[in-house]
């Protein structure tokens, strides 16, 4: 069974960079099959789209984070990253990654980072 | 960038309702078109893909339809465990991106 874990920091400090990783599990992100993303939900808010990877390590965000955001692979740990520049109090938000077969069918089970001095 | 809209924001229901949610693109998606269920402090479950097929596991009193930029989400009876909030999501040309949710509470 796939699973997926979120990792990183907590709390991260306003203009400063958040960082997160995805442990993929009973799967193997190098498969070309599918994709991989990150997703946000600001607190008591609806979901969005932050950005998405292929094995190939081509790349797809959210026009309006583009600027700021960065998605890797490391293929030898089986994980993928995250990196948001720039934070406010606005990027607050629970952090999911998850497995893109077109729709998302596999999710982590979401991590809270808070931007806050 | 694709918009999607859905409708209403909040819908009250009671137990064995046959409930309807809608949801609208910018433009035309084709049927690339998923609906997620998501309660409390839960990550988002796949419920329907492709508009109008049933993600493996999900209750057969859910069904979806739809294509082009107009898509419905259907319960035929409503179940204690199905109160939850709802979102389309479209994924077209590489683009994914959610609607504002709908919110389906007890009556």
């Amino acid at each position: 069974q796939l699973q997926l874990q979120e990792s990183g920091p907590g709390l991260v400090k306003p203009s400063e960079t958040l960082s997160l990783t995805c442990t993929v599990s009973g799967g193997s992100i190098s498969s070309s099959d599918y994709y991989w993303g990150w997703i946000r939900q600001p607190p008591g808010k609806g979901l969005e789209w932050i950005g998405t990877i292929y094995y190939s390590g081509s790349t797809h965000y959210n026009p309006s984070l583009k600027s700021r955001v960065t998605i890797s692979l490391d293929t030898s740990k089986n994980q993928f990253s995250l990196k948001l520049s720039s934070v406010t109090a606005a990027d607050t938000a629970v952090y999911y990654c998850a497995r893109v077969d077109g729709p998302y069918d596999y999710w982590g089970q979401g991590t809270l980072v808070t931007v806050s001095s | 960038d694709i918009q999607m809209t859905q409708s209403p924001s909040t819908l009250s229901a009671s137990v064995g309702d046959r409930v309807t949610i809608t949801c609208r693109a910018s433009q035309s998606i084709s049927n690339w078109l998923a609906w997620y269920q998501q309660k409390p402090g839960k990550a988002p479950k796949l419920l329907i893909y492709k508009a109008s097929s049933l993600e493996s596991g999900v209750p057969s009193r859910f069904s979806g339809s739809g294509s082009g930029t107009a898509f419905t989400l259907t319960i035929s009876s409503l179940q204690p465990d199905d109160f939850a909030t709802y979102y389309c999501q479209q994924y077209n040309n590489y683009s994914w991106t959610f609607g504002q949710g709908t919110k389906v509470e007890i009556k």
